[in-house]
């Protein structure tokens, strides 16, 4: 079975940092783009972060440029985010997700792991 | 980069089709055929329904199409039935390699 497990989710202070993961299985992990994708309770999807297969590419959006770093290590099977400066709109779901990036298309997504940034 | 603009709320009646719209700009929906659409149940991940504009992977039903036209990207979906009642996002490639998703639509079958 295809699955995506996401972990390391908390609560975490203002201007504090975590660490992601997301466990891959079922699948060539190695031969798949990933990205993260987060909600905010309540709220829409909000495209985080984009990784090629080899880690050759990468691309973050606006909102977490220079505070988040995405990485993967395919001889795990496994994605991460680390996350620095963490704000309070910084809380989510976070979901990692494979990405045919030519297609764009997100056809395997984890359960979701929540971050909650509060004091 | 702004979220693509969807209405907040459609509705309607089992057998009934509706449409949700996804508007963009230039920079994105308006420039490039990857827009797809994601449905999300209440507690759940979302799951793709349309991709590249119009194209359905397998396994979803083809009561779902999608369409563009300029910088407005639609969802339809015919003979509504309970189970469509959910979230749905579109989602488009934008320029500067980023992803921007739309608000949101919630789906009421009533």
């Amino acid at each position: 079975e295809v699955q995506l497990v996401e972990s390391g989710g908390g609560l975490v202070q203002p201007g504090g940092s975590l660490r992601l993961s997301c466990a891959a299985s079922g699948f060539i992990f190695r031969n798949y783009n990933m990205n993260w994708v987060r909600q905010a309770p309540g709220k829409g999807l909000e495209w985080v972060s984009h990784i090629s297969s080899s880690s050759s590419t990468i691309y973050y959006a606006d909102s977490v440029r220079g505070r988040f770093t995405i990485s993967r290590d395919n001889a795990k099977n496994s994605l991460y985010l680390q996350m620095n400066s963490l704000r309070d709109e910084d809380t989510a779901v976070y979901y990692c997700a494979r990405v045919d990036w030519a297609s764009l298309v997100f056809d395997v997504w984890g359960q979701g792991t929540m971050l909650t940034v509060s004091s | 980069q702004s979220a693509l603009t969807q209405p907040a709320s459609v509705s309607g009646s089992p057998g009934q089709s509706i449409t949700i719209s996804c508007s963009g700009t230039i920079s994105d929906v308006g420039s490039y055929n990857l827009v797809s659409w994601y449905q999300q149940h209440p507690g759940k991940a979302p799951k793709v329904m349309i991709y590249e504009v119009s194209k359905r992977p397998s396994g979803v039903s083809n009561r779902f199409s999608g369409s563009k036209s300029g910088n407005t990207a639609s969802l339809t979906i015919s003979g509504l039935q309970a189970e469509d009642e959910a979230d749905y996002y579109c989602c488009s490639y934008a320029s500067s390699s980023t992803i921007i998703f739309g608000g949101g639509t919630r789906l009421t079958v009533l």
